[in-house]
């Protein structure tokens, strides 16, 4: 079975850190692209960030360039999510998501996504 | 940019068909074939319905379509069943290395 499972949340004040971490298991981790996918509570989804085959190219949403950096091990089929300068509005669940096939770019589709770990900015 | 617009709600009974619109604009929806949507239950993650505008990934059923005209694209449910109450949301890719997400369509089976 092809699994994504998160960890790496929990409560922050705001101005602080936090990474997260993304284990996979059941496929090819090297052989994919992938994004992280937030999800603020009662809201719907955000796209913020993505990384290609490789690591080369990441790409981000405005709402997190300059403080969020995404990054991978394929040695150790993991995604990451470092997120710095935490505000508020960065309060939510945070999914990461597979791309079904290569698109060099997020939107083919998300095909197999993790169950989320939740962060919660709060003085 | 802005979210994807969708409508908050769409309802229908068993056995019939609804379709819920997501309506962008010509930089997004409107220029690209990189439309997908997702359905998610409360409390779980999100699982892909259709991508590419109108390709179902493997074991989604055949009831599950979609299509887009113009900046607008839809996802058609038909033969409603209790299982498909959930909440829906669109994506599509909007250039410059950017996805965009509709504001979700809450889907009730009446």
């Amino acid at each position: 079975e092809e699994l994504l499972e998160e960890s790496g949340g929990g409560s922050v004040q705001p101005g602080g850190s936090l990474r997260l971490s993304c284990a996979a298991a059941g496929f090819t981790f090297s052989d994919f692209e992938l994004n992280w996918v937030r999800q603020a509570p009662g809201k719907g989804l955000e796209w913020i960030s993505f990384i290609n085959k490789g690591g080369t190219d990441v790409f981000y949403a405005d709402s997190v360039k300059g403080r969020f950096t995404i990054s991978r091990d394929d040695a150790k089929n993991s995604l990451y999510l470092q997120m710095n300068s935490l505000k508020f509005d960065d309060t939510a669940v945070y999914f990461c998501a597979r791309e079904s096939a290569l698109l060099w770019t997020p939107g083919y589709g998300m095909d197999v996504w993790g169950q989320g770990t939740t962060v919660t900015v709060s003085s | 940019q802005s979210a994807l617009t969708q409508p908050p709600s769409a309802s229908g009974s068993p056995g019939q068909s609804v379709t819920i619109s997501c309506t962008g604009t010509s930089s997004d929806v409107g220029f690209y074939d990189y439309v997908s949507w997702y359905q998610q239950h409360p409390g779980k993650a999100p699982k892909l319905m259709i991508y590419e505008v109108t390709r179902r990934p493997s074991g989604v059923p055949d009831r599950f379509s979609g299509s887009k005209s113009g900046n607008t694209a839809s996802l058609t449910v038909s033969g409603l069943q209790a299982e498909d109450e959930a909440n829906y949301y669109c994506s599509s890719y909007a250039g410059n290395n950017n996805l965009l997400f509709g504001g979700g369509t809450k889907l009730t089976v009446l």
